[in-house]
């Protein structure tokens, strides 16, 4: 069964630490994977893709096929990071001509002063 | 980035009365369009995906009949929840892109209340 995985709810770190939002997923093929990041009374937004491999706002995420993982990183977390993170692969449906995305039960990020 | 808007941002209604809330993508044509609903501190559960001209396609266990979606146009998509019932109530959010593997930019989401 297709499944995306996000094992934690809930991530605490001070700011400077270093942050890792794991995800993992179950799905047929090669999916694409994104994560998205929805602010405090934000609409939903994208962070960042797997295929344009680009580091936005210093996070970062390897999409490692043996580990079916996509963990986000960030290597100095800011206050401004605290935020929820979504998961989000993207995968094929109706004989693999169309594609949906789905969500990951989310990470809520804190980033302590 | 490019704006999806969800109108309307508020609702409530009768039990058995049915609301459509649309979802307009403002600044570029959407192929395809996503509807969620999200529950109280929980996950966007994708109810249904629909291609521009095309019938949705509803995930497991969504009654297509209760949720009907229409995307008529590549830059209009509706969905009407008919005889609402107070279990309907929820948060359900729009998504839109141009196609497979672009950004998805998601409406503001809308909150339905059924007395």
């Amino acid at each position: 069964a297709q499944r995306v995985t996000q094992p934690e709810k809930l991530l605490s770190v001070f700011k400077g630490a270093p942050v890792e939002l794991k995800c993992n997923y179950s799905y047929s093929g090669s999916p694409e994977l994104f994560w998205y990041v929805q602010y405090s009374r934000q609409r939903l937004q994208l962070l960042l893709r797997h295929i344009s491999r680009e580091s936005i706002k210093g996070f970062t995420a390897d999409l490692n096929k043996g580990e079916t993982s996509f963990h986000l990183k960030k290597p100095f977390a800011q206050e401004e990071d605290s935020a929820m993170y979504y998961c989000a692969p993207e995968a094929p449906y109706s004989g693999g001509s169309n594609y949906k995305l789905t969500f990951g039960k989310g990470t809520l990020l804190t980033v302590n002063p | 980035g490019a704006v999806v808007s969800q109108h309307p941002s508020r609702v409530i209604c009768k039990s058995g009365t049915s609301v459509k809330i649309e979802c307009r993508s403002l600044d570029f044509q959407a192929t395809t369009m996503f509807w969620y609903r999200q529950f109280p501190k929980q996950s966007l559960m994708l109810m249904a995906t629909s291609n521009e001209g095309s019938k949705a396609t509803y995930e497991q266990g969504v009654e297509k009949d209760k949720f009907l979606i229409n995307h008529a146009s590549l830059t209009l998509s509706t969905l009407t929840v008919t005889s609402a019932h107070p279990e309907d109530s929820s948060f359900y959010i729009c998504s839109a892109r141009e196609g497979t593997g672009t950004e998805a930019f998601f409406g503001q989401g809308t909150r339905l209340t059924v007395v």
